[in-house]
């Protein structure tokens, strides 16, 4: 089975602090994903990759930034930590040039919150 | 633009009723149509998958239906235990992207 691990299941941060949130899978996926997922709002895209090197921005990239060095490493980064990125944030991959039945598989999450 | 709207917002049972949910969708050209679950504080792992072809599908007490006429999905659970207790997200993804659109999800809660 495709595994996506997030390195922390909780954190807490003071505001204005970087943070980094750590996602690794481990079957060679082509594409990861960072979502934030709020009660009553879904999950929202934060940022994607579909390459090593490569990111697109999603729905809503104010405030974060990815890097992706290595193929299987997706990280977040929380350039300065606000009260309002509080939230979950979930990471997903998929294979590239997926079949149509493919979805993500996702992490468990971290469950980050600002002070 | 692409939308998914699930209702209800939230649903409270007694343990051993039956129970749905409802996924209305306009997402086009249509691939697939999926549903997570998601249990508190963890990710979403998938229940069922369903393509324009399929008009129901199973997986043990969960059973997914699509009528992709009038684009809408529903997902039945029967004889609920408390275990369902969960947050149930209708997933569907277009043909353009591999990226799909997400439903707010349906908070299920189980009663003893």
């Amino acid at each position: 089975d495709v595994k996506v691990t997030q390195s922390s299941r909780y954190l807490v941060k003071r505001t204005g602090e970087k943070v980094f949130l750590e996602c690794v899978q481990d079957m060679d996926h082509e594409n990861m994903f960072w979502y934030r997922q709020d009660p009553g709002l879904g999950l929202r895209l934060i940022y994607f990759s579909y390459d090593v090197k490569m990111k697109e921005k999603g729905d809503i990239p104010e405030g974060y930034s990815v890097s992706r060095e290595k193929k299987e490493r997706f990280s977040l980064i929380l350039e300065s930590a606000s009260t309002n990125q509080t939230s979950m944030y979930l990471c997903a991959s998929t294979p590239d040039r997926a079949p149509p039945n493919y979805g993500y598989t996702f992490g468990s999450g971290t469950r980050l919150t600002v002070v | 633009k692409n939308q998914v709207e699930q209702s209800p917002q939230s649903l409270i049972i007694l343990e051993g009723k039956n129970c749905t949910l409802q996924c209305n969708y306009t997402v086009s050209p249509f691939s697939n149509l999926r549903w997570y679950k998601q249990d508190t504080g963890r990710g979403p792992v998938s229940l069922t998958i369903m393509t324009f072809s399929e008009n129901t599908k199973s997986n043990g007490r969960y059973t997914a239906t699509l009528d992709a006429d009038t684009k809408q999905s529903s997902l039945h659970i029967t004889a609920s235990q408390l275990s369902d207790s969960a947050s149930y997200i209708c997933v569907v993804s277009s043909g353009r992207s591999y990226i799909p659109t997400f439903g707010r999800g349906t908070s299920l809660i189980v009663h003893p």
